[in-house]
């Protein structure tokens, strides 16, 4: 159990379906991470909140809009994917402001495959 | 922007052995972080390791931050450790991760 709970685990939708990535921590943490993994690439970083504040947007698609309603929820809602955005959906959390310069604690992913 | 060299890229292992894992990185950086990743995907936080050197149990990592590498290292090794270990490091409000090794320890 890391401290932070990712819903669903695995999720399945077509290219014109909505649906919505949820991660919640339990740490009492200020800073909320989604990352991409994609087979046989390196964990892609694609936003960054810090006390409710998006502080990172590394020039992700719109069809992936996050959503932070407080520090211990984070949303990632999807719309009009593509087959290429099939992949493992990883949030993380650390205490402070500033990205990265404290230890992350992962939750377990989501598995996202596009029809 | 920071490149981030891991290797080997592949690494197979009978258990008990010991393995030396490398990061290199091509600039200064303020954090580095060793993750692993287990067969089954979750992903965890093994050293936050900006420099010197730490040790948990079976695990130790060295960051030589001047000469910009890091190195993990598993002794004795159990068939629990294999998955794919990231280092990742940190530079003006960027992560940028390693493409990772990917250990396999046989029974």
């Amino acid at each position: 159990e890391t401290g932070v709970t990712q819903t669903p685990r695995h999720l399945v939708m077509g290219m014109t379906n909505k649906k919505s990535l949820k991660c919640e921590q339990h740490l009492g943490h200020n800073a909320m991470y989604w990352y991409k993994q994609s087979a046989k690439k390196p964990l892609e970083l694609m936003f960054v909140y810090s006390l409710e504040e998006r502080v990172e947007n590394n020039s992700v698609p719109s069809r992936f809009s996050p959503e932070c309603p407080n520090s211990s929820h984070l949303f990632l809602h999807l719309h009009t994917l593509q087959p290429e955005d099939s992949a493992l959906y990883l949030c993380a959390s650390s205490q402070g402001r500033a990205i990265g310069n404290q230890p992350q604690h992962f939750g377990d992913g989501t598995r996202l495959s596009i029809l | 922007g920071i490149q981030v060299e891991q290797s080997p890229p592949d690494l197979i292992l009978q258990e008990g052995a010991n393995s030396t894992l490398r990061c290199n990185f091509s600039d200064s950086v303020n954090n580095l972080q060793w993750f692993h990743q287990n067969p089954w995907g979750q992903l965890i936080n093994l050293f936050y390791i900006p420099s010197g050197t730490k040790q948990n149990g079976r695990l130790s990592a060295t960051t030589v931050a001047t000469e910009r590498y890091s190195l993990l290292y598993i002794s004795s090794s159990q068939t629990t450790d294999s998955g794919v270990y990231f280092c990742a490091v940190n530079r003006d409000d960027k992560i940028i991760f390693g493409k990772g090794t990917r250990l396999h320890i046989l029974p």
